[in-house]
């Protein structure tokens, strides 16, 4: 079954720092790779996508990596800020036969960015 | 520009009631349309993608049911809800020619 595993659950950090968010899949052969930012009671909006073949992938200060040998991807944030407090979400792409795209969806890494 | 329009955002309902969530999406043609669930403490569930108009296809066997009326339309429905179909409720698109998934803004369904 393919999965899509995001750790930590839950992460806390201050304001300023730095903090990586990892997910592992093991969705196998894939089209992209994508990372999301959901605020709460919102849509999940599009922070970063990667082909296959990509390493990594920078938006602002959000970079994406993606190491295909180990099927691992990690989203860095940068100089965290309050604003950045959201789930984010990896989300792993198989383009299907029936002309869509098959999405798994990680759970999700809740970050809080505290003052 | 693309946009994608959700409604209601947010709505309560008795179990045993019907539900319509429609979306609609402008600026494209032909996209590919997905309703997805989640739920409190989940990650994301697909319950329907359309390809075309009147095509669907069911990810999860369930109370619920999905429509695609029109090229840029796709209705999410339910002829009686249960406790279990509380949650958010995402519609999303994207085309072949695009790379990013783009969703709406939720609704939330809360069956009392």
């Amino acid at each position: 079954k393919n999965q899509v595993e995001q750790s930590p659950q839950s992460l806390i950090i201050l304001e300023g720092k730095n903090c990586t968010l990892q997910c592992n899949y093991t969705v196998s052969p894939f089209s992209n790779l994508r990372w999301y930012k959901q605020d709460t009671g919102r849509g999940p909006v599009s922070l970063t996508i990667m082909t296959f073949s990509e390493n990594t992938k920078s938006n602002g200060r959000y970079t994406a990596t993606l190491d295909a040998d180990t099927k691992q991807s990690s989203l860095h944030i940068t100089a965290s800020q309050l604003s950045d407090s959201a789930s984010y979400i990896c989300v792993v792409e198989v383009m299907s036969g029936a002309g869509s795209y098959q999405l798994t969806f990680g759970k999700g890494t809740k970050l809080s960015v505290i003052p | 520009s693309q946009t994608i329009h959700q409604w209601p955002a947010t709505l309560v309902q008795p179990v045993g009631s019907p539900l319509s969530l429609e979306c609609t999406v402008e600026g494209t043609s032909n996209p590919n349309l997905y309703w997805y669930r989640q739920a409190a403490g989940r990650g994301l569930q697909l319950l329907f993608y359309s390809v075309g108009i009147g095509q669907i296809s069911s990810e999860v066997p369930q109370n619920l049911s999905a429509s695609r009326p029109q090229d840029r339309q796709f209705i999410l429905s339910s002829k009686k809800l249960l406790l279990s179909d509380s949650g958010f409720y995402l519609c999303a698109w994207h085309t072949w020619r695009g790379n990013t998934i783009y969703f709406g803004e939720g609704s939330w369904l809360t069956v009392v």
